[in-house]
């Protein structure tokens, strides 16, 4: 079964809203990522949290690893926050990540 | 600055016909990964590296080969191209057992095989 699971798979904003994103694991984990894909283009590394709660600008992610799930917070959305997140798990051995299928983000102005 | 380049950015190949996708990094990462990205999949891991020389089959590998001969450099090579290989390609470099450094992403590569 699918390791890494997002939900929403796709969310609409009025900008200033906010929006949390989530993100279920079902296999142990060494840490959790979370990236911004811009519509088109590379990904960008937001957080990288193994587990607890981080912090940047408007964003926050939090990780539980007991209860296997990661989440992140976009508080006060812009219209450029636009675009695909996606988390990913690092295995175990630090080999490689595993992504979740990413959540659709529009923030319409 | 550090970087991961991949060339070409697009690409049209023909069924049958064999397709090589580039990848160069700077940054002296040992690490270096191929990913797919299609819709409702996410970004799949095909093939991956631990060093010069060294390949490794990540959850897609079939159809697909890689080549690392150094450091910097980890190719893609799809030898019989279909039409299901049609998708969007990432490469990255990093050391995912470092937890201050995330991985570096190129632009992707966009292959359309007709």
């Amino acid at each position: 079964g699918q390791q890494v699971q997002q939900s929403p798979a796709s969310l609409v904003l009025q900008e200033g809203e906010n929006a949390e994103l989530q993100c279920n694991f079902s296999t142990s984990l060494n840490s959790m990522q979370w990236f911004y894909q811009r519509p088109g283009g590379s990904l960008v590394s937001l957080f990288y949290n193994p587990s607890g709660t981080k912090h940047s600008g408007r964003l926050t992610s939090t990780t539980v690893i007991k209860e296997r799930r990661s989440s992140l917070h976009i508080s006060s959305s812009q219209t450029t926050d636009s675009g695909t997140y996606l988390c990913a798990l690092v295995n175990n051995a630090g080999a490689k990540l595993t992504f979740g299928g990413g959540t659709r983000l529009t923030v319409r102005p | 600055e550090a970087a991961v380049t991949q060339s070409p950015r697009n690409k049209v190949a023909v069924t049958g016909g064999k397709v090589t996708l580039s990848c160069n990094q700077t940054n002296n990462h040992n690490n270096m990964y191929w990913y797919r990205q299609d819709t409702g999949h996410g970004l799949r891991l095909i093939h991956y590296s631990y060093g010069a020389g060294s390949t490794e089959k990540g959850d897609i590998p079939d159809g697909y080969k890689a080549s690392r001969p150094s450091q910097e450099n980890f190719s893609l090579i799809l030898e019989l191209a279909t039409p299901s290989q049609t998708s969007v390609y990432f490469c990255a470099s990093g050391d995912l057992r470092d937890n201050n450094q995330a991985p570096l992403f190129g632009e992707g590569t966009r292959l359309s095989v007709l």
